[in-house]
């Protein structure tokens, strides 16, 4: 598909583990950021990579959270030592440009037990 | 603590009228806006940009900004039931303009 692909689209795991998550964006969009979206919130910002690079690392919420995008396509989102807070739906969103207009997948939703 | 704040509703109106939604924001610097439109259980789709004051129009849908009064609104005329979903307002930061925030949304409901 032409979309930006997000897998397990669900991931449930128990407290203390260790989760990735995973992302495809669209072809030949640069820029690729992950989201996180509560139940009857708005999306919260994690991080934002434009190429390989992580350009704005300012949302993630601690250091338990890291994020890769080794070849400037692919990206993963790597959650240590779960917690039940980390519960949420976990969006990636890409663009061609690095504006604010993002084309967001279907998103992982992670259940922490 | 930059803030998007939008009335959570929901908000009900008659198929064909004009649905109207409101969102202020605190950022000052702020330079981008945009509205999402996100169906339940779905992911958001962007609907509306919007970067100079004033009106946008794309179809039925239009968006305004006035950023003395740290505003935007978007209008949906002739409202259809397949309208119906969450719309989120989204406001680039001063300080790093590829970083969104975005409110809780505002829920609508276009009652057939």
């Amino acid at each position: 598909g032409a979309g930006v692909s997000q897998t397990p689209s669900n991931k449930v795991t128990e407290k203390g583990k260790y989760v990735e998550l995973r992302c495809d964006p669209i072809s030949g969009h640069t820029a690729l950021y992950w989201y996180r979206q509560s139940l009857g919130q708005g999306p919260e910002f994690l991080i934002y990579f434009q190429g390989t690079g992580a350009a704005d690392d300012s949302g993630l919420p601690n250091d338990r959270f890291f994020a890769v995008r080794p070849e400037g396509s692919v990206s993963t989102l790597k959650i240590q030592r779960t917690e039940r807070g980390d519960s949420a739906v976990y969006l990636c969103a890409s663009s061609p440009g690095g504006t604010g207009e993002l084309f967001f997948g279907e998103g992982s939703r992670l259940t922490v037990l | 603590q930059k803030e998007v704040e939008q009335n959570s509703g929901p908000l009900s109106v008659p198929e064909g009228a004009i649905a109207s939604l409101n969102c202020t924001y605190s950022d000052r610097g702020s330079q981008s806006f945009f509205w999402y439109r996100q169906y339940s259980g779905k992911s958001p789709e962007l609907i509306m940009s919007i970067y100079s004051n004033g009106d946008k129009e794309d179809g039925r849908f239009t968006a305004q900004l006035n950023k003395a009064s740290q505003y935007v609104s978007l209008l949906i005329r002739d409202s259809q039931p397949s309208d119906s979903a969450t719309y989120l307002c989204a406001v680039s930061s001063s300080g790093s303009a590829r970083q969104l925030t975005f409110g809780s949304g505002t829920q609508l409901t276009v009652l057939p």
